[in-house]
């Protein structure tokens, strides 16, 4: 069975542009979670969306937004990039809203420069 | 709001020796979740823990809970330079927010 995967693995952009990330979860699992992790601040929670709607939300600005699909994967979109959004970005994902254990993709390395 | 603490943070230790890492949380949570990363990698899962009490082993490791303490301990037992690597704790903050531990970063010296 596939696990979550990410594209792109790398992405380097310059301050002000936008990112986007994209997650494909496992088959079958419904709900996707982003979290950030950058050097120093550790793993940090960004966004969870189920079924299409977005069910909570991390301590960032509204800068970072994202969406999921009717096929359950996931885009996550950075607006006006600063320095400090370089980081590794986590997507994962869970069978069943609120039960499950999340099964971490490889992530997507953001640099901006 | 909750806080997650690891210690150490930092563990290096020889091969077959045991060592425990703990985690400490600041609010009552129905779950806790043990995960491993290795260098330039994602998050492995290692263990869920759902109750108070809740034992899991793996291999030479084991994860236990203490929800009255709000505290869970991963035990390495004799441990083997492949367990190198660094382990995060993470707790449910409810609404499926996990809030993960600094995280501790292992090195096992042959």
């Amino acid at each position: 069975e596939a696990g979550v995967t990410q594209s792109p693995t790398h992405l380097i952009k310059t301050r002000g542009q936008q990112a986007t990330l994209r997650c494909s979860p496992i088959s079958g699992h419904t709900s996707v979670y982003w979290y950030q992790q950058a050097l120093g601040l550790g793993l940090q929670f960004l966004l969870w969306y189920d079924e299409g709607e977005e069910r909570n939300r991390g301590n960032f600005p509204p800068r970072f937004s994202g969406r999921q699909f009717p096929n359950y994967s996931s885009e996550l979109n950075v607006n006006a990039l600063e320095l400090e959004d370089s980081a590794l970005y986590l997507c994962a994902s869970s069978l069943l809203m609120g039960t499950d254990t999340q099964y971490f993709g490889p992530g997507t390395r953001l640099t901006v420069l | 709001e909750l806080k997650v603490e690891q210690n150490p943070l930092f563990l290096s230790m020889q091969e077959g020796k045991n060592y425990t890492i703990y985690c400490n949380y600041s609010t009552t949570s129905d779950r806790l979740y043990w995960y491993r990363q290795d260098p330039g990698k994602s998050l492995e899962s290692l263990f869920v823990l759902l109750s108070n009490g809740a034992v899991k082993q793996e291999g030479r490791l084991m994860a236990s809970l203490d929800t009255k303490a709000r505290l869970s301990t991963l035990h390495i037992t004799a441990a083997v330079h492949d367990l190198s690597a660094t382990y995060f704790c993470a707790v449910d903050a409810a609404a499926q927010k996990l809030v993960f531990g600094q995280g501790t970063r292992l090195t096992i010296n042959p």
